[in-house]
Formats: C-alpha cells, sequence, structure tokens
C-alpha cells in the first residue's frame, strides 16, 4: 500500500509568511508524528498525534508552530510568521497506535522548508 | 533526559570490509534502540531496533546491532560492505512508554569506495 506522503516535497517562503505541510499517513495508522530535521542533524521531535488528539506537542519550539489532525488522519503542520532559522525538512511519520516504542513509524520523504 | 551520540559524522570503508557505526546513548530508563538508514532524496527506514531480550539484533540488508548495557552502546556492523549501503545512518532511542518518540543522534554518513 501506500506510504506516509507529504506535500509539497519543497517549499520557498519569504521571511514572516504563513506556510502550510500537509502529511497523509498510512490508512489506519492511528498515531501521527511531526519531526523537524536542521542540516547536518538527526530528526527532533515535534509533536505526537493520538487519533485527533495532540498527545504530545513538547517539541514545538514556541507558539509560531501549531499542528491539527481534526480528522485523525491527514495532519497539517502550521508555522506563522516564518525566520529563516525555520528552514528545515519537515518529516512526518504513522504507526499503527501508540503501541509503545516497539511499534515501527514509518516515515515520509518530508518537507524541504526554505525561508528566504 | 535521553540522548544520543554517534561517534564519527563521517565514515568511510571500502567495498567488501567491516563496516562499524558507533552509537552510545543516555537513558534513565530501559531503552528501545533503532538504527535508521536514510538514502538521497528518500525518508527514512528502519534497520533494525533492540526492544527486549536478545540483545543481538539482525536487521535488513545484512546489518546487526548489539545492545551492551554496561556499555551503554548500540553499535550497527555488517561483515562486507556494499556500494548499495552508501546513506546516512542514524542512531535513536526512545524510553519504553506509551509511544514512539524517538531521539535521534546527529547521524553519520557512510561512503563505500571500490
Amino acid at each position: 500500500g501506500a506510504g506516509v506522503s507529504q506535500t509539497p516535497s519543497n517549499k520557498v517562503t519569504e521571511k514572516g509568511k504563513y506556510v502550510e505541510l500537509r502529511c497523509d499517513p498510512i490508512s489506519g495508522h492511528t498515531a501521527l508524528y511531526w519531526y523537524r530535521q536542521s542540516l547536518g542533524q538527526g530528526p527532533e521531535f515535534l509533536i505526537y498525534f493520538q487519533g485527533t488528539g495532540a498527545a504530545d506537542d513538547s517539541g514545538l519550539p514556541n507558539d509560531r508552530f501549531f499542528a491539527v489532525r481534526p480528522e485523525g488522519s491527514v495532519s497539517t503542520l502550521k508555522i506563522q510568521r516564518t525566520e529563516r532559522g525555520d528552514s528545515a525538512v519537515y518529516l512526518c511519520a504513522s504507526s499503527l497506535n501508540g503501541g509503545g516504542a516497539a511499534t515501527e513509524a514509518f516515515f515520509g520523504q518530508g518537507t524541504r522548508l526554505t525561508v528566504v | 533526559a535521553q540522548s544520543v551520540t554517534q561517534l564519527g559524522s563521517h565514515v568511510s570503508v571500502s567495498e567488501g570490509a567491516l563496516v562499524l557505526l558507533r552509537c552510545n546513548y543516555s537513558s534513565s530508563v530501559p531503552p528501545y534502540l533503532f538504527w535508521y538508514v536514510q538514502y538521497p532524496n528518500q525518508g527514512l527506514q528502519l534497520l533494525l531496533k533492540y526492544t527486549t531480550g536478545a540483545t543481538l539484533v539482525k536487521g535488513i540488508n545484512g546489518f546487526e546491532a548489539e545492545f551492551k548495557k554496561s556499555e551503554t552502546s548500540f553499535h550497527l556492523t555488517k561483515p562486507s560492505a556494499h556500494m548499495s549501503d552508501a546513506a546516512e545512518y542514524f542512531c535513536a532511542v526512545s524510553d519504553s512508554g506509551g509511544y514512539n518518540k524517538l531521539i535521534f543522534g546527529a547521524g553519520t554518513r557512510l561512503a563505500v569506495h571500490p
């Protein structure tokens, strides 16, 4: 079946603009995660959804970042008043359930965000 | 707090040589440990994971890793490198709690030369 799909694959925006990044998880996966990967670093956890609710948003760097998952499938990561430091690859992952970390998380190819 | 240290941001080996990628972790609770591989323009792919039980874990593509609690290590090995193994490798740790919140290392880029 289809994997985790992220759109757009690339996004260039001007400093101060608002952006939305979309994630389509694997069908039936109730757990969804967002990570951010800056150049030369490993992915950093941003937020975890179980169903429609954000169960852990401790990784969101500040209140400019927000994510939703209104119907428990597709998720949107929203960034307001973008800054150059927000430039990174934003990764989405999904898994069958919260299920403990033993449940494999499947990653999308990411959205490369560049703020100019 | 959990953390992961990957020793060596770049590793270069000859085709057919042993691959050894080092990972040390810090965790106050029994950890779950993972190795992911990232090929160019592709998403992260799980190579192998340790949760409980046998400390030597075998994964895809001939890779394996051994959990050594006394050394807080989870090094990744492969007896014979192939050109197709060239990629970036990430070690990650999670607590054994209810969901898959991964703490990643900075990654090691593996180059394989003829």
